[in-house]
């Protein structure tokens, strides 16, 4: 699995657009690219996921460059509830074991 | 939406007992996986569980873990002789078949050693 790296904090407020970027510049030809999201004391929770180009879908958008070494996650117009901990996870399918790193942790301000 | 259950959601127990968690991943998922997260720390892999058999297990599901799938809907984790260092949050995962990358995580059993 490729080793990823992304900021450990990031501030924001409400309202705001918000693009966590990770570098995985180990990624292999197989690899797709996912984010998960927890809040405190709650298990991971699926955001996105994609392999090239942009993926959207009714969270997120993952926009990914032609050498995939890296990714962002954007948030669009974050609210109080978007304040969590958000992963990028490299990896093969089938659906393997998920290696977390620490994430970035995202705090929103009214 | 169909989601992971885990039981129970808080559990205390005396070093050297023994400890069932329980957890019933959704009803048409293929794999099941057991994570821990330690108070302040990553989110660990422990095992992973596929056609009635472990497919991998990392080097903390040492021999005081066990898993089983008793029945149809059930996915246990036995932690034989509890130790301190394992009071964690326990995650159960499921995930549906060979095409995603995504698991769906229960709500966590938080295990408390004394």
């Amino acid at each position: 699995l490729a080793k990823t790296t992304q900021p450990i904090s990031m501030d924001s407020y409400e309202g705001q657009e918000v693009n966590i970027t990770c570098s995985h510049n180990n990624i292999a030809t197989n690899d797709y690219i996912t984010w998960y999201q927890q809040f405190p004391s709650q298990g991971p929770r699926f955001i996105i996921q994609g392999y090239k180009t942009k993926v959207t879908n009714e969270v997120a958008s993952l926009f990914i460059p032609a050498d995939r070494k890296s990714s962002t996650l954007s948030l669009p117009r974050v609210s109080l509830s978007d304040t969590a901990v958000y992963y990028c996870l490299v990896g093969d399918l089938p659906p393997d074991k998920l290696i977390f790193g620490t994430g970035t942790r995202l705090q929103v301000f009214p | 939406e169909p989601e992971v259950t885990q039981t129970p959601s808080h559990q205390v127990t005396q070093m050297g007992q023994e400890v069932i968690l329980r957890c019933v991943p959704i009803s048409n998922h293929l794999y099941f996986y057991w994570y821990r997260q330690i108070l302040g720390q990553k989110v660990e892999f422990l095992v992973s569980f596929y056609n009635n058999e472990i497919s991998e297990k990392s080097e903390i599901f040492d021999d005081q873990f066990s898993v089983e799938r008793p029945d149809g809907s059930n996915f246990t984790l036995k932690i034989r002789s509890t130790k301190l260092e394992d009071s964690a949050m326990y995650f159960c995962a499921s995930s549906p078949g060979e095409e995603t990358y995504e698991q769906y995580f229960g709500p966590g059993t938080r295990l408390t050693v004394t």
